[in-house]
C-alpha cells in the first residue's frame, strides 16, 4: 500500500517567509510524528499526535514552530519567520495507535535563503 | 539526558563479508530499539527492531543484538551486498507516555566491491 507521503519534496524560501509542510500517513495510521534532520545528523522530534489527544509539543524548538492535523490524518507543519538555521530535512512518520515500528517518508528538504 | 550514540561514523566492507554497526545508549530505563536505514534523499527505512526482554532477533539476513548490561546494541548485516550502503541508525524509545525516537546521529556504510 501507499507509504507516508510529504510535500513538497523541496522548499526553498528567503529568511522571513512563512513555509507550510505537509504530510499525509499511512491509511490507518492514527499516530503522526514529525522529526527535523539537520545535514549529517540524526532525527530530532518536533510533535507527535495520536488520536484526538492533545500532541506531545515538547520537542518544538521555538514559538515560530507549530503543528495542526486535521480529521485524524494530514498534517501540516508551520514555521513563521523562518531562519537560516531552520534549514534541514522534516521528515513525517506514522504508526499504528503509537505503537512501533514508525514508518517515514521521503521528507522535505527545506533552505532558507 | 538521554542520548543515543554510534561508535564509528563510518564503515567499509568488502562485498560478501559480514558487517556489524555498533550502538550505546544511556537511558537504563529504555525498553525499545529500532535500526533504520537511510539512502541518499530518501527517509529512513525501518530494518528491525527488540524490546528490553530479549538479547537477540533476527531477521532477513540481518540480527540485532542487544546487551542491556553495557547498554549497547548492534546491528550484524550477513553477506553485505551493494544494496546495503546506506547510513544506518540505532534510536531509542523509552517506557512511558513518550512515543517519540531518540537517535543517534548514524553510521554510513559503504559496500567495496
Amino acid at each position: 500500500g501507499a507509504g507516508v507521503s510529504q510535500s513538497p519534496s523541496n522548499k526553498v524560501t528567503e529568511k522571513g517567509k512563512d513555509v507550510e509542510l505537509r504530510c499525509d500517513p499511512i491509511s490507518g495510521h492514527t499516530a503522526l510524528y514529525w522529526y527535523r534532520q539537520s545535514l549529517g545528523q540524526g532525527l530530532e522530534f518536533l510533535i507527535y499526535f495520536q488520536g484526538n489527544s492533545a500532541p506531545d509539543k515538547s520537542g518544538l524548538p521555538s514559538d515560530r514552530f507549530s503543528a495542526e492535523r486535521t480529521g485524524g490524518s494530514v498534517s501540516t507543519l508551520t514555521i513563521q519567520r523562518t531562519q537560516q538555521e531552520d534549514s534541514a530535512v522534516y521528515l513525517c512518520a506514522s504508526s499504528i495507535r503509537g505503537e512501533q515500528p514508525q514508518h517515514f517518508g521521503d521528507g522535505t528538504r527545506l533552505s532558507i535563503l | 539526558g538521554e542520548s543515543v550514540g554510534l561508535h564509528l561514523p563510518t564503515l567499509s566492507v568488502q562485498e560478501g563479508d559480514n558487517s556489524i554497526i555498533n550502538c550505546a545508549y544511556s537511558n537504563s530505563a529504555s525498553d525499545y530499539f529500532i535500526w533504520y536505514k537511510q539512502e541518499s534523499g530518501k527517509g529512513p527505512q525501518f530494518i528491525i527492531d527488540i524490546r528490553s526482554n530479549m538479547d537477540k532477533r533476527q531477521g532477513q539476513r540481518v540480527t540485532v543484538l542487544l546487551n542491556k548490561t553495557v547498554k549497547h546494541l548492534s546491528l550484524q548485516i550477513a553477506a553485505t551486498q551493494p544494496g546495503d550502503s546506506a547510513v544506518y541508525f540505532c534510536a531509542d524509545g523509552a517506557s512511558g507516555s513518550a512515543r517519540q525516537l531518540t537517535f543517534g546521529s548514524g553510521t554510513q556504510l559503504t559496500v567495496l566491491p
